[in-house]
């Protein structure tokens, strides 16, 4: 069974940093692009990351580009998400996923639980 | 960036009933469409990739279709469990989602 697990979150002041985790089981990890995406409370989605599967290309939202750097380590099946300059409008539950496919169709087929993060003076 | 559009923002329906959520691109992305159901403190579930392809494991009373700028997600003969927010995504570019669309069961 497939399960990803999310973790890192947090409250954090603006300009504050958080390393989010996500660490996955029941697949082969390394054939597989990985995403970030997030949602604030009571709101629509929001894509955010993603990365190949052997880490060399990355993609970002916008609104995070140059603030937010995403990685993955093979050899312990974990993805990360390193969060700095975080802004008020950052808040959000963050989700890792995992494409659906080896060849990276862009869509996910399995989910985190999330991991809250709270931008906050 | 491709801008998707959903509409309406939320339904309303009787069990049985047949609902019609639609999503619209800002630029064509052939198929590259998927449709998620998220169900309140849950994570998104894949339902449709490929713009009409049932993701295994799903319900054949779900189906998606178009190509290009205009796609549809309808659930016929719609039931209590399908009471969520239906969320489209294009994988064309940098992937964006839509806005929503909360499905009520009357």
């Amino acid at each position: 069974e497939v399960q990803l697990v999310d973790s890192g979150g947090g409250v954090v002041q603006p300009g504050g940093s958080l390393r989010l985790s996500c660490v996955a089981s029941g697949f082969t990890f390394d054939d597989y692009t990985l995403y970030w995406v997030r949602q604030v409370p009571g709101k629509g989605l929001q894509w955010v990351s993603r990365i190949s599967w052997d880490g060399y290309s990355t993609d970002y939202a916008d609104s995070v580009k140059g603030r937010f750097t995403v990685s993955r380590d093979n050899t312990k099946n974990s993805l990360f998400l390193q969060m700095n300059n975080l802004r008020i409008e950052d808040t959000a539950l963050y989700y890792c996923s995992k494409d659906m496919s080896p060849n990276s169709s862009g869509w996910s087929d399995s989910w985190g639980q999330g991991t809250l993060v709270t931008v906050s003076s | 960036d491709i801008q998707m559009t959903q509409s309406p923002s939320s339904v309303s329906a009787s069990v049985g009933d047949r609902v019609t959520i639609t999503c619209r691109a800002s630029q064509g992305i052939s198929n590259w469409l998927a449709w998620y159901q998220q169900k309140p403190g849950k994570a998104p579930k894949l339902l449709i990739y490929a713009a009409s392809s049932l993701q295994s494991g799903v319900p054949s009373r779900f189906s998606g279709g178009g190509s290009g700028t205009d796609f549809t997600l309808t659930i016929s003969n719609v039931q209590p469990e399908d009471s969520a927010t239906y969320y489209c995504q294009q994988a064309n570019s940098t992937p964006r989602f839509g806005g929503g669309t909360t499905v009520e069961i009357k």
